[in-house]
């Protein structure tokens, strides 16, 4: 069964530093990948999605990078904005031949930017 | 904008009501999604739905239906409300297919509390 884990679980910076979050899971044979954001007692925001088959991709001052077959990705936030502060969630999709869109997700990242 | 939209915020029912979380998305997805989100548990997959009258279980059925008889809507039912199933449930749309297929898009969550 395929296992997500972010890292680190909280994060405090002040405003206007680069952040890097991570992501890893243990099986390799993923569809794609999907960064989201959830604010306190909120649904989540898609952030991110990038294909198995791509090593990036860019929104804004938000990056995301796959390295598939070493189970890793990261979420760069430049110059954080502590309207940025929220929960920042890692999700997997399973190879498409078993799963039909079906998520795996980390815990999250807890993100507090303060002025 | 893909819309997924969830018909309560907030519900606090009664141990052994029936309880029905609706959730309608106007993009014409394939698929649906119904999760529930505990702290220190993450996100766990409660059913899903690939296409009309389509079910399949996620991680955690027990206690919980769903039914799907139009493609845009998709209800989570709890057979007998437990205290147990106080949670925020989270619905998901997303394709089964095209360039960014698989990318799920949330609703704003309910959050049940069972008493």
């Amino acid at each position: 069964k395929q296992e997500v884990t972010q890292i680190p679980a909280a994060l405090s910076v002040p405003e206007g530093e680069n952040l890097v979050l991570n992501c890893s899971f243990t099986d390799s044979a993923i569809y794609n990948l999907q960064w989201f954001r959830q604010d306190p007692g909120k649904g989540l925001t898609s952030l991110l999605l990038i294909q198995s088959s791509q090593r990036e991709q860019t929104s804004g001052r938000l990056n995301a990078s796959l390295d598939k077959s070493s189970g890793r990705s990261t979420l760069y936030i430049a110059a954080s904005q502590p309207g940025d502060s929220a929960t920042y969630l890692c999700a997997v999709c399973p190879d498409r031949g078993s799963t039909l869109g079906r998520l795996y997700f980390g815990r999250g990242t807890q993100l507090t930017v303060w002025p | 904008d893909v819309k997924v939209t969830q018909s309560s915020r907030y519900l606090v029912k009664r141990t052994g009501e029936k309880v029905f979380l609706e959730c309608v998305q106007d993009m014409d997805h394939e698929n649906m999604f119904w999760y529930r989100q505990d702290p220190g548990l993450g996100l766990r997959l409660i059913y899903f739905s690939y296409d009309v009258k389509m079910k399949e279980k996620g991680d955690i059925p027990e206690g919980y239906s769903v039914s799907r008889e139009k493609k845009e809507r998709f209800s989570l039912i709890l057979e007998s409300a437990s205290t147990n199933q106080t949670s925020m449930y989270l619905c998901a749309s997303s394709l089964n297919w095209g360039p960014s297929g698989t990318e799920a898009f949330f609703g704003q969550g309910t959050r049940l509390t069972v008493v």
